[in-house]
Order: structure tokens, then sequence, then C-alpha cells
């Protein structure tokens, strides 16, 4: 299985502060026969289900604020908030699909300093 | 605006199967790939399997011997049948659709199964 490590564990930005969160993958998910990333990011609050923000490391889902980006390539990636609200306290989860089965990274937490 | 629920118990005793049933509202399930997933209580997310809406199916390696999971398009369902169920077992289970087999773009409010005699 393609092991999903996410740092840091937990973070605490202020509002309106960068918040960027890494993603290393235990091998490379870009498939080089149409240069994509396999990768997803995706925000769960407590007591909810995990909702998707981004797909193929940087194409941003359907109604996702632009503060929110997906970068890197290969087997390491990052999720940015460009400037952190308080709607955005979660954990945020990376998962690949580049090989089966899909495996998720351990989560960070994100809070409020 | 596609929507899923899970149903089923939430206390199984230790060796018996879990049944969960994932009903898919505000679309069609034809042409999707349709997962579960489980969150052990304060821990990561694990992929159980999935099956595309014709039947074919594919499961985590880790648990392929105890999973089943079929498809109802009649009625717009899909479900999940795990065995021998132990304390381990114990998770939030999330029925998500899988865009292409690959991301989970809409997924269930979970529900929470506990193993225990």
């Amino acid at each position: 299985d393609i092991v999903m490590t996410q740092s840091p564990d937990s973070l605490a930005v202020s509002l309106g502060e960068r918040a960027t969160i890494n993603c290393k993958s235990s091998q490379s998910v870009l498939y080089s026969s149409n240069n994509k990333n396999y990768l997803a990011w995706y925000q769960q609050k407590p007591g909810q289900p995990p909702k998707l923000l981004i797909y193929w490391a940087s194409t941003r889902e359907s109604g996702v604020p632009d503060r929110f980006s997906g970068s890197g390539s290969g087997a390491e990636f990052n999720l940015t908030i460009s400037s952190l609200q308080a709607e955005d306290v979660a954990v945020y989860s990376c998962q690949q699909y580049y090989r089966s089965p899909p495996t998720f990274g351990q989560g960070t937490r994100l809070e409020i300093k | 605006q596609v929507q899923l629920q899970e149903s089923g118990p939430g206390l199984v005793k230790p060796s018996e199967t879990l049944s969960l049933t994932c009903t898919v509202s505000g679309g069609s399930i034809s042409s999707y790939y349709w997962s579960w997933v489980r969150q052990p209580p304060g821990k990561g997310l694990e992929w159980i399997g999935y099956i595309y809406y014709s039947g074919s199916t594919n499961s985590n390696p880790s648990l392929k011997s105890r999973v089943t999971i079929s498809v109802d398009t009649s009625k717009n369902q899909f479900s999940l049948k795990l065995s021998s169920m132990t304390a381990a077992d114990t998770a939030i289970y999330f029925c998500a659709r899988a865009e292409l087999g690959y991301y989970f773009d809409f997924w269930g409010q979970g529900t929470l199964v506990t193993v225990s005699s």
C-alpha cells in the first residue's frame, strides 16, 4: 500500500494568516502518461463527513473558496489556506488514488491561535 | 444534489456480520462507483471497498475476505456486509460516491458501529 504521511499533526494559525499542510507519499502518485497527480484533499469538521476540497492535486472542487489551494507533484504536496477564517477549523486529510487501495494521511488538525 | 444516507445497526456482537445499506437520492446510482470508508474513533480514514453500478467490485486486501459489497439499482441502494466483526472494527462507517473510482465527492453522514457483546 502507498503510505501517506502528513505534517504537522496539528497546527495553530492566527486568523487571516496563511496555513500550510504537507503530505508525502511513500511513492510517486504522478502518472506519467497523462501528467496528473492522483492526490486529493479533504476537510472534516467535528461530527461531519469529510468534504472534498481538491483533486488532481490542485483542482478545486466546485464551491470551495479560492483561499484553498493545492500544490506539489510526485510524492510531496501541500494544501494552503491563504487567509485563515474561523470556519476553517477542521481536520485536513490527503488521499492518493494512484494505486489501489486508495489510502489516506493520518490527518492534520488545524486550530486558531 | 446527490445525497447519501447510511442505515443499519449501531451495535454488533463479536464474530457477527455487519450489514449496512446506503440509499442514494437526488441522482441515479448508474454510471458511478460507490464506496464504503470507515473511521475508527479519533483516527484516520480507511477505504473498505467500492462497487460499480454494473456490479463489479474491489475491496481493500486488508479486509477482502470479510467484505461483500452489492448494489440494487432498482432501489438506488448499495450495501456492505463485513463478517467476523471484532472490537477493532468499531468505527464510523461512511458511504461515498467515488468519482471515476478515484476521489470521493459525495458522502453520507456516517453511522457509528460499535462491536461489543
